[in-house]
């Protein structure tokens, strides 16, 4: 069955230590998203990318990194720059990059420092 | 700026109705409604398009107010699986049409 695999679930990071969140699909979506989502706060999007080799940045990239080499890879990187790192993280793709079609999500990564 | 739903919470018992509520203070071209569990990944429920769309999925349907940039979300003699937090997702005229911008979310718990 198609869909968003993230890995891993769970997550440690030290102080100092970037960490990378895996997400891939085998949707065939061109767009590709990462939202960060902590308690009470709903769905605020980090990056997103459109097409491969493109990306943006979301509402809160500051401390965050990605890259797009491959339609079914957005890895994102946590940097040491993110001092609260804590959260759950959802990638998610849609057909195309637009607002107009549905976005599917993936299971999620749940980030926690050590 | 994120839309704000309302209520923030809401408790019902099984059979009974619910409304969630969407505001923006931008123009919008979209509203997208999601379901998420605790501990899930959100579960997309249906997108309106136009003013005054209504939309409806089982017993849920939606309607769009393009003009009041609000929308609503109808949970009819809601079952105990309706149970989770509901997000609405906003698409800004004349900003990026490629991103969504989502609301803090409506906790919706559903007894038996």
């Amino acid at each position: 069955d198609g869909g968003i695999t993230q890995s891993p679930k769970y997550l440690f990071r030290k102080e100092g230590q970037n960490v990378t969140l895996s997400c891939e699909q085998n949707l065939n979506h061109d767009a590709m998203y990462w939202y960060r989502q902590d308690p009470g706060q709903g769905l605020r999007l980090i990056y997103y990318s459109q097409i491969v080799n493109d990306f943006q940045k979301g509402d809160i990239a500051e401390g965050y990194s990605v890259s797009r080499e491959k339609k079914e890879s957005f890895p994102l990187t946590v940097t040491s720059a993110q001092k609260n790192p804590t959260a759950f993280y959802l990638c998610a793709s849609s057909t195309t990059g637009d607002a107009i079609k549905p976005q599917h999500f993936g299971d999620g990564t749940r980030l926690s420092i050590l | 700026q994120q839309p704000v739903q309302s209520p923030q919470a809401v408790i019902l018992r099984e059979g009974e109705d619910a409304v969630i509520n969407c505001s923006s203070s931008k123009a919008l071209y979209s509203v997208h409604w999601y379901r998420q569990k605790h501990g899930e990944a959100p579960v997309f429920l249906m997108i309106l398009l136009k003013g005054g769309e209504q939309k409806g999925h089982e017993k849920i349907s939606a309607s769009f107010n393009e003009k009041k940039q609000q929308s609503s979300l109808y949970l009819t003699a809601s079952q105990l699986s309706y149970s989770g937090t509901y997000f609405c997702g906003t698409g800004e005229s004349g900003g990026s049409n490629y991103k969504l911008t989502f609301g803090k979310g409506t906790l919706l718990t559903v007894n038996p």
